[in-house]
């Protein structure tokens, strides 16, 4: 069965710095991977996607990910961090064919000024 | 284009009590539909999805259930809540078929439960 890893539960980082946000995950073949953004109250929005190809994905708001087989790994990056960029980030996982999307317990980004 | 409706948006009911939470979407046809639950400190889980009208499919034994009585339309049900039911309940859809089924899901706003 396919699972998520986010280690880091809470994370602070000044306005303007660099940003990365772990995710591992466990699955036997190729998998799908994704990064949401949930803003307080609100519902998830897709910041990005990997399905194949170039290992360095680009997403909205200037967010970036990149995938290692290597180490099972997919992190979320951000080079300068914006205080509307607090907010829980949730890494998921999915395979073709399979209509379950497992989610990681994500992880709250505080932006302090 | 596609958009998704999930009604109410804040809810507080008694233990004991019975649940409805309701979520359609429009602009698309024979949807995926989903209910996850994101309670307080923990990561979101998958409780029903649904692959056509009366099909759904269950991914944790609980207090709930859910319907599909319509293409676009997914109902979650409780006939008595638990404390334990309160949480962030998200419905979700995404395309049907092709090679990557998952390829995007698309949230609604969520619902607050607050069993009491």
């Amino acid at each position: 069965a396919q699972s998520v890893t986010q280690p880091d539960i809470h994370i602070t980082v000044s306005e303007g710095a660099s940003l990365e946000l772990r995710c591992n995950y466990s699955y036997g073949a190729t998998p799908y991977l994704f990064w949401y953004v949930q803003s307080p109250g609100q519902g998830l929005q897709l910041l990005l996607k990997y399905f194949s190809g170039d290992t360095l994905v680009q997403g909205i708001k200037g967010f970036e990910a990149e995938f290692k087989r290597s180490q099972s790994s997919f992190n979320l990056r951000k080079p300068s961090v914006h205080w509307s960029d607090a907010a829980e980030y949730f890494c998921a996982v999915g395979a073709s064919g399979n209509e379950k999307l497992t989610f990681g317990t994500g992880t709250r980004l505080t932006i302090i000024p | 284009s596609q958009t998704i409706h999930q009604w109410p948006a804040t809810l507080v009911q008694p233990v004991g009590s019975p649940l409805s939470l309701e979520c359609t979407v429009e602009g698309t046809s024979n949807p995926n539909l989903y209910w996850y639950r994101q309670a307080a400190g923990r990561g979101l889980q998958l409780l029903f999805y649904s692959v056509g009208i009366g099909q759904i499919s269950s991914e944790v034994p609980q207090n709930l259930s859910a319907s599909r009585p319509q293409d676009r339309q997914f109902i979650l049900s409780s006939k008595k809540l638990l404390l334990s039911d309160s949480g962030f309940y998200l419905c979700a859809w995404a395309p049907i078929g092709g090679p990557r089924t998952n390829e995007k899901l698309f949230f609604g706003s969520g619902t607050q439960l607050s069993v009491l």
